[in-house]
């Protein structure tokens, strides 16, 4: 079945300096893949979604390309913000044209940044 | 103001005992989804409704039935309850087709004692 490893957490970092998440999946499909982001008391919420491979996705200064050679996925900002600490998740969809509203969701990564 | 809504914010359940957790969209989707969050396991993919008819159950147990009266309803009904169903229940919606953003609410945390 379909699965996603991510980095394990939590990841504390100072303020300004920059942050690497990896990702990586297995599936047999062609997937959309997803970063999601969760603050405490919410439910989890889209940062940005790439359907294709080859593709970059952004929001808020995050960013991920989409690497279908590698099967990776991995979440990068320039310069973190206190206000970025929260729990990451990449997630994997399903096929592009096909939302089942089935996702696959990594672990999560808990980002705790520092002023 | 919350788009879904979800019924109650904490649960506490005895062993073997039965509950209902409510959710309600207003954000206009057709398709609606429960997912599971536990300490020891990313969050699941449960179930997913579209147009009130079952599309996807990757649920194991009978005990966990969806129960949806309405288009913008969706409860999960849990019964014979055990302490390893601790866990928070997301309810999520989106619009079928393409690869439309799922939108959560906030869930139902769920403690079995």
């Amino acid at each position: 079945g379909d699965s996603v490893t991510q980095t394990k957490g939590p990841v504390t970092l100072s303020e300004g300096t920059s942050l690497t998440v990896n990702c990586s999946y297995e599936t047999k499909q062609y997937p959309t893949l997803f970063w999601y982001v969760q603050y405490p008391g919410e439910g989890p919420q889209l940062l940005f979604k790439v359907p294709k491979a080859n593709e970059k996705g952004s929001n808020r200064g995050f960013e991920a390309t989409y690497d279908k050679g590698t099967t990776s996925f991995h979440l990068q900002k320039a310069s973190v913000q206190e206000s970025d600490s929260a729990v990451y998740y990449c997630v994997l969809g399903g096929n592009t044209g096909a939302n089942t509203g089935k996702l696959t969701f990594g672990h999560g990564t808990i980002l705790r940044v520092h002023p | 103001d919350p788009k879904i809504i979800q019924k109650p914010k904490y649960l506490v359940a005895v062993t073997g005992s039965e509950k209902i957790l409510i959710c309600e969209q207003y954000l206009g989707h057709n398709a609606m989804y429960w997912y599971r969050q536990s300490a020891k396991k990313p969050l699941e993919f449960m179930f997913s409704y579209s147009y009130q008819k079952l599309m996807d159950n990757q649920t194991a147990s009978s005990r966990f039935q969806p129960q949806s009266s309405k288009k913008n309803h969706l409860d999960l009904q849990i019964t014979a309850l055990k302490p390893d169903d601790s866990a928070t229940y997301f309810c999520a919606s989106s619009q079928e087709g393409g690869d439309t953003e799922v939108f959560f609410g906030k869930g139902t945390r769920l403690t079995v004692v």
